[in-house]
């Protein structure tokens, strides 16, 4: 069965360094998410991405945050300038047009030190 | 703001109990609702999708329900068992297609 995969499974950065977390959505699906989980919290919504441009952000989306499609396949999550604060499991989802069930995959364990 | 609860924030159930998770949400103008399973350290799993226009679906020994007018949603597992303990997720969407989590419910079937 076709799943969303994402790179790497953890990560461990400095403060102030860039990230970039990679997700592969399903071959066929059209709309791509990202979402995080600070250790102990609620699953949010950071981004959604439709037809190569954001379709809609949250306000934890902000300026030090950027998503790209730069292939056919691949579509991240870049943090510039990382805080102590973006420690979090970070989860990528996809969904065809037509259906509802969004696909996670297994998410970035990020640790900012 | 869209809200999302859930209750109880965790349950411990002995195996072949049946049991009843609980969900509520502020916006009546929810798209559909969906519960998720997530184990330890894990990803989501989607366990069922309702519909804002359906009262329930069942997938298994799920089944969920979903009353918009009181803004509630409830999972229903039948006959745990203790590949059941997970966290479960329920999560709500609105136009825009974005999903609002609640904090779910962990749950632990004892053998």
């Amino acid at each position: 069965e076709p799943e969303v995969t994402q790179t790497p499974s953890h990560q461990v950065t400095q403060m102030g360094q860039e990230v970039i977390l990679r997700c592969v959505p399903i071959s066929n699906h059209l709309y791509f998410y990202w979402y995080r989980q600070i250790l102990g919290q609620k699953v949010e919504f950071l981004v959604s991405f439709y037809n190569n441009e954001i379709s809609e952000k949250s306000e934890i989306f902000d300026d030090q945050f950027s998503v790209e499609r730069p292939d056919g396949s691949n579509f991240t999550l870049k943090i510039r300038s990382t805080k102590l604060e973006d420690s979090a499991m970070y989860f990528c989802a996809s969904i065809t047009e037509t259906e509802e069930t969004q696909y996670f995959g297994p998410g970035t364990r990020l640790l900012v030190l | 703001k869209q809200e999302v609860t859930q209750i109880p924030a965790a349950l411990s159930v002995p195996e072949g109990e049946n049991l009843v998770l609980n969900c509520s949400f502020t916006d009546s103008a929810i798209y559909n609702l969906q519960w998720f399973r997530q184990d330890p350290g894990k990803g989501l799993t989607s366990l069922l999708l309702i519909q804002s226009s359906q009262r329930e679906q069942t997938s298994g020994r799920l089944n969920a329900s979903l009353d918009k007018s009181s803004g509630r949603s409830t999972l229903y597992i039948a006959a745990s068992q203790p590949g059941d303990s997970a966290t479960y997720l329920c999560a709500m969407e609105t136009s825009g297609s974005r999903l609002t989590f609640g904090e779910g419910t962990q749950l632990t079937v004892n053998p």
